[in-house]
Protein backbone atom coordinates (compact mmCIF):
# COMPACT_ATOMS: atom_id res chain seq x y z
CA UNK A 1 0.00 0.00 0.00
CA UNK A 2 0.90 3.39 -0.64
CA UNK A 3 2.15 5.66 2.27
CA UNK A 4 4.15 8.91 3.51
CA UNK A 5 5.88 9.18 6.89
CA UNK A 6 7.65 12.45 7.85
CA UNK A 7 9.50 11.17 10.61
CA UNK A 8 9.44 14.48 12.79
CA UNK A 9 6.18 16.90 13.35
CA UNK A 10 8.65 19.62 14.33
CA UNK A 11 12.28 20.59 13.58
CA UNK A 12 14.25 23.32 15.32
CA UNK A 13 17.39 24.48 13.61
CA UNK A 14 19.39 28.14 13.95
CA UNK A 15 20.12 30.66 11.57
CA UNK A 16 22.65 29.70 8.93
CA UNK A 17 22.44 25.79 9.97
CA UNK A 18 21.80 22.78 7.83
CA UNK A 19 18.28 21.70 7.34
CA UNK A 20 17.21 18.07 7.25
CA UNK A 21 13.92 17.17 6.49
CA UNK A 22 12.64 13.57 6.46
CA UNK A 23 10.01 11.43 4.52
CA UNK A 24 10.05 8.04 3.94
CA UNK A 25 7.53 6.26 1.57
CA UNK A 26 5.93 2.91 0.91
CA UNK A 27 5.07 2.58 -3.03
CA UNK A 28 4.20 -0.73 -5.00
CA UNK A 29 4.97 1.16 -8.22
CA UNK A 30 7.36 4.08 -9.03
CA UNK A 31 6.25 6.77 -7.44
CA UNK A 32 6.93 10.42 -8.44
CA UNK A 33 7.91 12.33 -5.28
CA UNK A 34 7.19 16.35 -4.48
CA UNK A 35 7.83 18.49 -1.60
CA UNK A 36 5.37 21.34 -0.96
CA UNK A 37 5.63 24.24 2.03
CA UNK A 38 3.10 26.26 3.18
CA UNK A 39 3.93 29.86 4.67
CA UNK A 40 0.82 30.66 7.32
CA UNK A 41 -2.01 31.26 5.99
CA UNK A 42 -0.47 30.59 2.44
CA UNK A 43 -1.60 27.68 -0.15
CA UNK A 44 0.88 25.28 -0.43
CA UNK A 45 4.03 26.08 -2.94
CA UNK A 46 5.63 23.17 -5.09
CA UNK A 47 9.61 23.16 -3.70
CA UNK A 48 10.95 20.15 -5.97
CA UNK A 49 9.96 16.90 -7.26
CA UNK A 50 11.30 13.73 -8.44
CA UNK A 51 10.10 11.84 -11.18
CA UNK A 52 12.30 8.88 -11.96
CA UNK A 53 15.08 11.14 -13.83
CA UNK A 54 18.39 12.45 -11.58
CA UNK A 55 17.71 11.11 -8.04
CA UNK A 56 19.48 14.06 -6.92
CA UNK A 57 16.71 17.28 -7.21
CA UNK A 58 17.03 20.56 -6.50
CA UNK A 59 14.29 22.99 -5.89
CA UNK A 60 13.65 26.76 -5.05
CA UNK A 61 14.98 28.33 -2.47
CA UNK A 62 18.28 26.50 -2.25
CA UNK A 63 16.14 23.18 -1.11
CA UNK A 64 17.15 19.61 -2.67
CA UNK A 65 16.14 16.48 -1.60
CA UNK A 66 17.63 12.99 -2.84
CA UNK A 67 15.75 9.78 -3.84
CA UNK A 68 17.39 6.53 -2.20
CA UNK A 69 15.48 3.62 -3.57
CA UNK A 70 17.03 1.37 -1.07
CA UNK A 71 16.47 3.43 1.83
CA UNK A 72 13.03 4.06 0.72
CA UNK A 73 13.65 7.70 1.39
CA UNK A 74 13.47 11.13 -0.29
CA UNK A 75 14.85 13.65 2.45
CA UNK A 76 15.10 17.40 2.16
CA UNK A 77 18.05 19.38 2.68
CA UNK A 78 19.01 23.12 3.01
CA UNK A 79 22.82 24.26 3.47
CA UNK A 80 22.08 27.36 5.62
CA UNK A 81 18.64 27.52 7.10
CA UNK A 82 17.39 31.61 6.60
CA UNK A 83 14.53 32.99 9.06
CA UNK A 84 11.70 32.91 5.74
CA UNK A 85 12.24 29.24 5.98
CA UNK A 86 10.52 28.86 8.97
CA UNK A 87 7.04 26.77 7.10
CA UNK A 88 5.39 23.61 7.40
CA UNK A 89 6.72 21.30 4.44
CA UNK A 90 4.89 18.60 3.31
CA UNK A 91 5.73 14.78 1.46
CA UNK A 92 4.07 13.73 -1.20
CA UNK A 93 3.99 10.55 -2.81
CA UNK A 94 1.97 10.08 -6.04
CA UNK A 95 1.90 6.97 -8.33
CA UNK A 96 -0.20 6.03 -11.52
CA UNK A 97 -2.67 2.71 -10.72
CA UNK A 98 -5.18 1.55 -13.12
CA UNK A 99 -5.28 4.67 -14.79
CA UNK A 100 -5.59 6.38 -11.58
CA UNK A 101 -3.43 9.00 -9.42
CA UNK A 102 -3.05 8.29 -5.99
CA UNK A 103 -1.77 11.39 -4.49
CA UNK A 104 -1.18 10.72 -0.65
CA UNK A 105 0.66 13.64 1.71
CA UNK A 106 2.57 13.41 4.60
CA UNK A 107 1.24 14.65 7.96
CA UNK A 108 3.99 17.64 7.91
CA UNK A 109 6.54 18.61 9.34
CA UNK A 110 6.90 22.48 10.80
CA UNK A 111 10.53 24.15 10.50
CA UNK A 112 11.11 26.47 13.53
CA UNK A 113 14.24 28.57 12.49
CA UNK A 114 16.42 29.96 15.65
CA UNK A 115 18.05 33.55 15.86
CA UNK B 1 -1.23 35.53 -15.07
CA UNK B 2 -3.27 35.43 -11.68
CA UNK B 3 -3.24 32.13 -9.67
CA UNK B 4 -5.58 30.24 -8.00
CA UNK B 5 -8.90 32.13 -6.30
CA UNK B 6 -10.67 30.47 -3.48
CA UNK B 7 -13.79 32.44 -2.17
CA UNK B 8 -14.97 32.68 0.81
CA UNK B 9 -11.82 33.20 2.89
CA UNK B 10 -13.58 32.24 5.90
CA UNK B 11 -16.55 30.85 6.73
CA UNK B 12 -18.83 30.56 9.84
CA UNK B 13 -21.60 28.16 9.60
CA UNK B 14 -23.79 25.76 12.25
CA UNK B 15 -24.24 22.13 12.69
CA UNK B 16 -26.67 20.87 10.29
CA UNK B 17 -26.47 23.78 7.45
CA UNK B 18 -24.93 23.25 4.09
CA UNK B 19 -21.93 25.02 2.62
CA UNK B 20 -21.06 25.80 -0.94
CA UNK B 21 -16.71 26.64 -1.89
CA UNK B 22 -15.25 28.19 -4.98
CA UNK B 23 -12.77 27.76 -6.58
CA UNK B 24 -10.99 29.75 -10.22
CA UNK B 25 -8.25 27.69 -11.48
CA UNK B 26 -5.33 29.30 -13.02
CA UNK B 27 -6.12 30.24 -16.43
CA UNK B 28 -5.75 27.36 -19.16
CA UNK B 29 -5.98 24.85 -16.30
CA UNK B 30 -8.48 21.94 -16.39
CA UNK B 31 -7.58 20.19 -13.39
CA UNK B 32 -9.01 21.12 -10.04
CA UNK B 33 -8.64 19.12 -6.88
CA UNK B 34 -10.34 19.64 -3.48
CA UNK B 35 -8.20 19.37 -0.21
CA UNK B 36 -9.23 19.38 3.75
CA UNK B 37 -6.52 19.96 5.78
CA UNK B 38 -7.10 19.95 9.72
CA UNK B 39 -4.49 19.63 12.56
CA UNK B 40 -5.63 16.38 13.34
CA UNK B 41 -5.45 14.50 9.79
CA UNK B 42 -3.09 16.88 8.00
CA UNK B 43 -4.01 17.32 4.38
CA UNK B 44 -6.23 14.45 2.80
CA UNK B 45 -7.76 14.32 -0.60
CA UNK B 46 -11.43 15.14 -1.75
CA UNK B 47 -11.86 14.27 -5.04
CA UNK B 48 -10.02 16.09 -8.57
CA UNK B 49 -12.66 17.18 -11.80
CA UNK B 50 -10.98 17.33 -15.14
CA UNK B 51 -12.86 19.08 -18.24
CA UNK B 52 -16.54 19.01 -15.77
CA UNK B 53 -16.15 14.91 -14.69
CA UNK B 54 -15.07 13.45 -11.34
CA UNK B 55 -11.47 11.33 -12.45
CA UNK B 56 -10.70 10.67 -8.72
CA UNK B 57 -12.28 10.56 -5.14
CA UNK B 58 -10.97 9.93 -1.94
CA UNK B 59 -12.37 8.53 1.04
CA UNK B 60 -15.10 11.19 2.36
CA UNK B 61 -18.42 10.34 2.93
CA UNK B 62 -21.30 11.51 0.20
CA UNK B 63 -22.08 14.46 2.32
CA UNK B 64 -19.05 15.93 0.77
CA UNK B 65 -19.41 16.93 -3.28
CA UNK B 66 -18.50 18.74 -5.81
CA UNK B 67 -18.78 19.94 -9.78
CA UNK B 68 -16.97 21.84 -12.36
CA UNK B 69 -18.14 24.15 -15.13
CA UNK B 70 -17.06 24.36 -18.49
CA UNK B 71 -15.01 27.31 -17.79
CA UNK B 72 -13.12 25.05 -15.06
CA UNK B 73 -14.07 26.90 -12.28
CA UNK B 74 -15.06 24.01 -9.59
CA UNK B 75 -17.62 24.41 -6.63
CA UNK B 76 -17.37 21.85 -3.53
CA UNK B 77 -20.56 21.54 -1.08
CA UNK B 78 -20.66 19.45 2.03
CA UNK B 79 -24.19 19.42 3.17
CA UNK B 80 -25.33 18.58 6.85
CA UNK B 81 -22.38 20.02 8.46
CA UNK B 82 -20.95 18.84 11.20
CA UNK B 83 -17.95 19.72 14.42
CA UNK B 84 -15.58 17.59 12.27
CA UNK B 85 -15.77 19.68 8.96
CA UNK B 86 -14.09 22.39 10.41
CA UNK B 87 -11.31 22.78 8.27
CA UNK B 88 -9.09 24.55 5.81
CA UNK B 89 -10.11 23.44 2.13
CA UNK B 90 -7.66 23.78 -0.44
CA UNK B 91 -8.24 23.84 -4.13
CA UNK B 92 -5.15 23.18 -6.53
CA UNK B 93 -5.19 23.27 -10.59
CA UNK B 94 -3.09 21.65 -12.73
CA UNK B 95 -2.81 22.21 -16.55
CA UNK B 96 -3.52 17.90 -17.05
CA UNK B 97 -4.51 15.10 -15.18
CA UNK B 98 -3.24 11.45 -15.25
CA UNK B 99 -0.36 11.77 -13.16
CA UNK B 100 0.62 14.49 -10.41
CA UNK B 101 2.74 17.06 -12.38
CA UNK B 102 2.91 20.05 -10.45
CA UNK B 103 -0.47 21.12 -8.49
CA UNK B 104 -0.67 25.05 -7.63
CA UNK B 105 -2.87 25.89 -4.65
CA UNK B 106 -5.31 28.72 -3.48
CA UNK B 107 -4.76 30.07 -0.17
CA UNK B 108 -7.68 28.12 0.96
CA UNK B 109 -11.49 28.43 2.94
CA UNK B 110 -11.24 28.13 6.82
CA UNK B 111 -14.50 26.73 7.25
CA UNK B 112 -15.53 27.07 11.05
CA UNK B 113 -18.53 24.30 11.70
CA UNK B 114 -20.47 26.01 15.49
Amino acid sequence: AQSVTQLDSHVSVSEGTPVLLRCNYSSSYSPSLFWYVQHPNKGLQLLLKYTSAATLVKGINGFEAEFKKSETSFHLTKPSAHMSDAAEYFCVVSEVRGGDDKIIFGKGTRLHILP
Amino acid sequence: KAGVTQTPRYLIKTRGQQVTLSCSPISGHRSVSWYQQTPGQGLQFLFEYFSETQRNKGNFPGRFSGRQFSNSRSEMNVSTLELGDSALYLCASSLITGRHTEAFFGQGTRLTVV
